[in-house]
């Protein structure tokens, strides 16, 4: 199993631009999700999703879009990037919800790394 | 809405030097609390976590930490540092019945010197 993949592992953007950030899961999980990480805040949710053709808001989600049409890829899309959206993205997936004293886990991917300027 | 906080942004030790990293959540009811591990460059890994049974929970690479209910913490401990243990490390929480929102800490970074 590869686990969570991403692509690409590093773009650069002019502000403006728009481009397009994907998620692949080889676990057969149902959740996906986006964070962002920026020094010093930890990890941010983005969007997520709890299943095939659904997709929601979390913590920060102006600025993107997110599409699940198919159960293993999660796409995140800026559609005119800017430079406060520099940052680390993050791709993760779980099996089932995190319901309190399950101990679900969120497998993360290894990041893309996202500069626009 | 729930918070982590982590109380070290960055902690310095030399190896075999005992750690322990704070990490209280404001949540009151049941949790699922979890510590990631971020080395230089690469994702996050999962350190541990707690859902149930023993507060003691032990995870990889010899480190362990400890559930209060009544302080709500889960620190992180590991007796002897080894400079390989040089990464970022987050605390993590969900809560509630269908909780799918992960609050992460800031982070801690932690280095190690030989």
């Amino acid at each position: 199993n590869a686990g969570v993949t991403q692509t690409p592992k590093f773009r650069v953007l002019k502000t403006g631009q728009s481009m397009t950030l994907l998620c692949a899961q080889d676990m057969n999980h149902e959740y996906m999700y986006w964070y962002r990480q920026d020094p010093g805040m930890g990890l941010r949710l983005i969007h997520y999703s709890v299943g095939e053709g659904t997709t929601a808001k979390g913590e920060v989600p102006d600025g993107y879009n997110v599409s699940r049409l198919k159960k293993q890829n999660f796409l995140l899309g800026l559609e005119s990037a800017a430079p406060s959206q520099t940052s680390v993205y993050f791709c993760a997936s779980s099996y089932n919800l995190g319901l309190a004293g399950t101990g679900e886990t969120q497998y993360f991917g290894p990041g893309t790394r996202l500069l626009v300027l | 809405a729930q918070s982590v906080s982590q109380h070290n942004h960055h902690v310095i030790l030399s190896e075999a030097a005992s750690l322990e990293l704070g990490c209280n959540y404001s949540y009151g009811g049941t949790v699922n609390l979890f510590w990631y591990v971020q080395y230089p460059g690469q994702h996050l890994q999962l350190l541990l976590k707690y859902f149930s049974g023993d507060p003691l929970v032990k995870g990889i690479k010899g480190f362990e930490a400890e559930f209060i209910k009544s302080k709500f913490s889960f620190n992180l401990r590991k007796p002897s540092v080894q400079w390989s243990d040089t990464a970022e490390y987050f605390c993590a929480v969900n809560s509630g019945a269908g909780s799918y929102q992960l609050t992460f800490g800031k982070g801690t970074k932690l280095s190690v010197i030989p």
